[in-house]
């Protein structure tokens, strides 16, 4: 069936350095992707999203390539805050009738000043 | 701006117990969905809505779950007999149509905790 991993964590970075953590995917069919974010105490919050290859989502200084190549959707930003801490999930959609979010682990990232 | 809201936001039960978690979606939305993630676990998608019946079920969702939309505002999950196993976060979501029919918006949770 169709799934989503994700690097494990935790990340800790420094302020201002940059940030990737991966994301590959198992699919049948031309799944949507997505990066939800949840800030401590919260629900999820979509932060973007790519629905066919090559799309690139971006929000708030993040982005996200869709590569049907290399099946990855992998979440960057150049300059990261203490704010971003958080815990990052991939997920896909298969879309259509399937309207079903299958969610990565989750990343948990850590911002230090 | 539009947010889903989510009553309680921590619920104690007994197990064996009822449980009702309560949703209220985006207003112009049309589709529903219960996702659930147990501590440490990934989220867990439940049942989808849309149109007074349920769409999709995973297998997690068994007779002791059902769901349902009462009136024209709120999305209830019940858990009839609960057990240990069902403590977890649950989210609820919903979505709209067209464009923004794949875009997700999800509730802050309600933590349930079975005794």
């Amino acid at each position: 069936g169709d799934s989503v991993t994700q690097m494990e964590g935790p990340v800790t970075l420094s302020e201002e350095a940059f940030l990737t953590i991966n994301c590959t995917y198992t699919a049948t069919g031309y799944p949507s992707l997505f990066w939800y974010v949840q800030y401590p105490g919260e629900g999820l919050q979509l932060l973007l999203k790519a629905t066919k290859a090559d799309d690139k989502g971006s929000n708030k200084g993040f982005e996200a390539t869709y590569r049907k190549e290399t099946t990855s959707f992998h979440l960057e930003k150049g300059s990261v805050q203490v704010s971003d801490s958080a815990v990052y999930f991939c997920a896909l959609s298969g879309g259509g009738a399937t309207n079903k979010l299958i969610f990565g682990t989750g990343t948990l990232l850590a911002v230090q000043p | 701006e539009p947010e889903v809201t989510q009553t309680p936001s921590h619920q104690v039960t007994q197990m064996g117990q009822e449980v009702i978690l309560r949703c209220v979606p985006i207003s112009n939305h049309l589709y529903f969905y219960w996702y659930r993630q147990i501590l440490g676990q990934k989220v867990e998608f439940l049942v989808s809505f849309y149109n007074n019946e349920i769409s999709e079920k995973s297998e997690i969702f068994d007779d002791q779950f059902s769901v349902e939309r009462p009136d024209g505002s709120n999305f209830t999950l019940k858990i009839r007999s609960t057990k240990l196993e069902d403590s977890a976060m649950y989210f609820c979501a919903s979505s709209g149509q067209g464009s923004s029919y794949n875009e997700q918006f999800f509730g802050p949770g309600t933590r349930l905790t079975v005794l």
